[in-house]
């Protein structure tokens, strides 16, 4: 157990919706990323949130949004679903230092029909 | 840019037996930290071992041990007295200095322990 929890855990929805997934961090952990890992992949990041700011973002679309509250929690919202959007959604937290070890989540499997 | 290459898609190793899974790295940065981690099936990725470019001595984890040869790039994971519960996919990862100091990871390779 690293004490990241995401939900929900599997998700299906249509082209075109709209999806939110959660994500509660570690205690005491302030950096917050999320990864997309398609099948037969590795991750790829989407963005990281330190403090409630985004800091960082990978190859990713608008459409791909964020939040993080004061809690250090945080969401992950995909607008105008695609089909290619279809994936393992992985949230990550740690301390702020670079030599600390990310813990993830189980993931959100979302599968988009 | 940083790139991640493990070259391994698949490896088949015995129980009780040692198995080195490869991944070499590229980036210009000069300090960067080098990952690996297990993902069963459930898929969860599980930190197993961290290595950073500075640290003179190979990084040690019970049963993992990291192989860094930093002239060439590289950081092999070696798994010793390999177990049934060993059998998952396995990635490297780096996170440069600069930027985010986000993961990079590499395609994974499949481990399964025969036993």
């Amino acid at each position: 157990e690293t004490g990241v929890t995401q939900s929900p855990t599997h998700l299906i929805k249509t082209r075109g919706q709209q999806v939110t997934l959660r994500c509660s961090s570690q205690s005491g952990h302030n950096t917050v990323s999320w990864y997309q890992q398609a099948l037969g992949q590795g991750p790829q990041f989407i963005f990281q949130y330190y403090r409630e700011e985004e800091n960082g973002r990978g190859n990713f679309p608008p459409r791909f949004s964020g939040l993080q509250f004061p809690n250090y929690s945080s969401e992950l919202n995909v607008n105008a679903l695609e089909l290619d959007d279809s994936a393992l959604y992985l949230c990550a937290s740690r301390s702020g230092t670079m030599n600390t070890e990310a813990f993830f989540g189980q993931g959100t499997r979302l599968t988009v029909v | 840019a940083q790139k991640i290459t493990q070259t391994q898609p698949g490896m088949f190793v015995q129980e009780k037996e040692a198995v080195t899974l490869d991944c070499t790295y590229d980036t210009s940065d000069p300090s960067y930290g080098l990952f690996w981690y297990k993902q069963p099936s459930s898929g969860e990725m599980i930190f197993l071992i961290y290595q950073g470019s500075y640290d003179q001595q190979n990084a040690t984890e019970g049963r993992y041990s990291l192989n860094f040869q930093k002239a060439r790039k590289s950081a092999n994971l070696v798994i010793s007295a390999s177990q049934l519960g060993d059998s998952a996919m396995y990635f490297c990862a780096m996170r440069p200095q600069t930027g985010a100091n986000n993961l990079f990871f590499g395609t994974g390779t499949r481990l399964t322990v025969i036993p």
